[in-house]
């Protein structure tokens, strides 16, 4: 697909696994964050997000993780099914602007 | 998919041509956003606006213009093609939370 790098982190796990995926986020001033999956050939698709003034915030099969003390953000995908398989990437949104900042991505592969 | 259209969804066009690709929301939402995106760069700003006729640059915004003459639409220009503006382009609107979501994408191709 057109999507993201030719040379973006990858992560394969075997269905069923639980996968994380990590993100470092650079402005210290961001309140809000959010995760997102792109499948080939597809828009990204807002999967969870969660605010600076949480620490972890579940959805279905999903967790996000957020360190401050580190700028680090981590979404955990449980039992993971081929459907996971495609690039997610962060985004953090800092204090006061409009705009949201992009990681790069990072590639999930599930293995039968 | 918040009710975002992105039309043409392909294109394929000689350097120097004008090009506009457009975006429409049904959700009546404020901010509407342009994106590029290409290998290792991932997701960049070329415009976004916060209102009808109200327009601001991103971080890629040379070679391109935008217009917003009603809520419903966002209208990407590029005024002459390059083959350096050979990309999938994205637009996204701002819900309610400050989340972005995405429209399906626009593959342009510059020969």
């Amino acid at each position: 697909g057109e999507n993201v790098g030719l040379h973006l982190p990858t992560l394969s796990v075997q269905e069923g696994d639980n996968s994380i995926i990590n993100c470092a986020y650079s402005n210290s001033a961001s309140d809000y964050f959010i995760w997102y999956k792109q499948e080939s050939g597809k828009g990204p698709q807002f999967i969870i997000d969660i605010r600076s003034n949480m620490d972890k915030r579940q959805g279905q099969r999903v967790t996000v993780l957020l360190n401050k003390t580190v700028k680090h953000l981590s979404l955990q995908i449980a039992a993971t099914q081929p459907g996971d398989s495609a690039v997610y990437f962060c985004a953090e949104n800092p204090r006061g602007a409009q705009k949201l900042v992009f990681g790069q991505g990072t590639r999930l592969t599930i293995n039968p | 998919d918040a009710g975002i259209t992105q039309s043409p969804r392909h294109k394929v066009t000689e350097t120097g041509t004008p090009v506009t690709l457009r975006c429409h929301q049904t959700e009546n939402h404020r901010y509407m956003y342009w994106y590029r995106q290409d290998p290792g760069h991932g997701l960049r700003l070329i415009h976004y606006s916060y209102g009808v006729k109200d327009t601001d640059k991103g971080e890629v915004s040379d070679g391109y213009s935008v217009s917003r003459s009603k809520t419903e639409d966002f209208l990407l220009t590029l005024e002459s093609a390059t083959s350096s503006q050979t990309s999938v382009y994205f637009c996204a609107i701002r819900g309610l939370s400050d989340t972005q979501y995405f429209g399906p994408g626009t593959r342009l191709t510059v020969l």
